[in-house]
């Protein structure tokens, strides 16, 4: 069973707006990780931002945060500022427990509009 | 600190061939994992090496394998490719903690094409 959902396949965003894409997933592990990773043209995974299940606070990284709504299962990236830099595919990514691999979603690609 | 690094960066084969990739983790990490990425699957999780000890595989055909070194550098094999191998294979590393927070550093692919 599909343990993460992006449910948007793509999204345009004007340059200089925010723009949140949206993660939810599917645990019973009471300790689990949410990750980001943002996939460029170059193939290359690079990593943006880490939320852990028992942390209390939203993770922010730069321009990048996590709007992390543990009840309903949602750990939606926030991208403030858009940078045409910033046009890539994203991913979430959730690892349960340790000793377990990280799975991934299906992504969202991102356009930014100049 | 170097990254991962991973060779060859594009391969075509035919079909019924096998292929090797190789796979150098950032120095120092023990944990090397395997994707294979493609247009209609995404991404899905081929295995996981730690200390040269298989530690978690995915759901894929046996035609796929792999193995760790003693120096952490890792080599994935696909037996007898099919036209639907064609794909990017990722490789990741990552410490040697163990636990929910690890995250991955990934290396820039293997681009495979299957002919």
């Amino acid at each position: 069973a599909q343990k993460i959902t992006q449910t948007q396949p793509g999204m345009f965003v004007q340059e200089k707006e925010a723009v949140t894409l949206d993660c939810t997933y599917d645990t019973s592990d009471p300790s689990y990780g949410l990750f980001w990773y943002k996939q460029p043209s170059s193939g290359e995974m690079i990593f943006l931002i880490y939320q852990g299940s028992y942390d209390q606070q939203n993770a922010t990284e730069g321009r990048y945060s996590l709007n992390f709504q543990k009840a309903r299962k949602s750990a939606n990236l926030v991208i403030s500022a858009s940078q045409l830099g910033d046009s890539a595919m994203y991913f979430c990514a959730m690892r349960e427990g340790p000793n377990n691999d990280m799975r991934f979603g299906a992504g969202t690609r991102l356009t930014v509009k100049p | 600190k170097a990254g991962v690094t991973q060779t060859p960066r594009y391969l075509i084969k035919t079909r019924g061939q096998q292929v090797t990739l190789s796979c150098s983790p950032i120095s120092g990490h023990r944990s090397v994992s395997w994707y294979q990425q493609t247009p209609g699957q995404g991404l899905q999780f081929l295995f996981e090496y730690f200390s040269e000890t298989q530690r978690n595989k995915g759901n894929f055909p046996g035609r796929f394998s792999g193995r760790q070194f003693s120096n952490s550098r890792s080599e994935m094999n696909v037996s007898t490719l099919e036209l639907g191998d064609s794909a990017l294979y990722l490789c990741a590393s990552s410490s040697s903690r163990t636990g929910e927070n690890e995250k991955l550093f990934f290396g820039s692919g293997t681009q495979l094409s299957v002919l």
